[in-house]
């Protein structure tokens, strides 16, 4: 089990460019996330996804997109980067809902840095 | 609104030296709390999950207890490679949705 993987590791983006953020998990989740974390924060929670085609919005959405049309995948598209999305992104995926929350695991994070 | 705050922000510890990390958390109807570790350039990685208080649990020289307000994370006699950004969440608004504290960077030297 490769668990999350997220691809790519670094980038640097010009301010109006636009990318997306590949993740992948292998353990069959249902559930999954992305995250942001700033220097001294916490993680924020920027979209999440229950399932295959269905995506909520989390704290901090603005300026993002996601997707998921397979269990596996959740892209996470940055439209028009601006520098304030210079941060470090994280995916994370967890089983469903059960009598007690289940554990999140987390992918290695990619950088990202907006010129 | 659901919160939760570590402190200290940053602890410095000698090898050997006890000491613990406090997570305080206001979130209605708690249904558990998560410790993490995480190394510069890495994902954050689970530890614990303590879903009652009065639960504790334990690996190697970490031990998390849960009170009804707080949580703490002892670490006893600590190892530089225990040197790392501690973090704590708890669940908020289903789906097993996070909410995470800022985080504790320790740093344990010889």
């Amino acid at each position: 089990n490769a668990g999350v993987t997220q691809t790519p590791k670094f980038r640097i983006l010009k301010i109006g460019q636009s990318m997306t953020l590949q993740c992948t998990q292998d353990m069959n989740h249902n559930y999954m996330y992305w995250y942001r974390q700033d220097p001294g924060m916490g993680l924020k929670l920027i979209y999440y996804s229950v399932g295959a085609g269905i995506t909520d919005k989390g704290e901090v959405p603005n300026g993002y997109n996601v997707s998921r049309s397979t269990t596996e995948d959740f892209p996470l598209r940055l439209e028009l980067a601006a520098p304030s999305q210079t941060s470090v992104y994280f995916c994370a995926s967890s089983y469903r809902d059960r009598v007690v929350p289940d554990t999140q695991y987390f992918g290695p994070g990619t950088r990202l840095t907006v010129l | 609104e659901d919160q939760v705050t570590q402190s200290p922000e940053a602890l410095r510890l000698q090898e050997g030296e006890s000491s613990s990390l406090n997570c305080s958390y206001t979130v209605s109807g708690l249904r558990g709390l998560f410790w993490y570790r995480q190394d510069p350039g890495k994902g954050p990685e689970f530890l614990f999950t303590l879903y009652s208080a009065g639960e504790e649990k334990e690996k190697e020289r970490l031990k998390a207890t849960l009170t009804k307000k707080e949580s703490f994370l002892h670490i006893t006699a600590p190892k530089p490679e225990d040197s790392a950004t501690y973090l704590c969440a708890a669940p908020s608004g289903g789906y097993n949705k996070l909410i995470f504290g800022a985080g504790t960077r320790l740093a344990v030297h010889p």
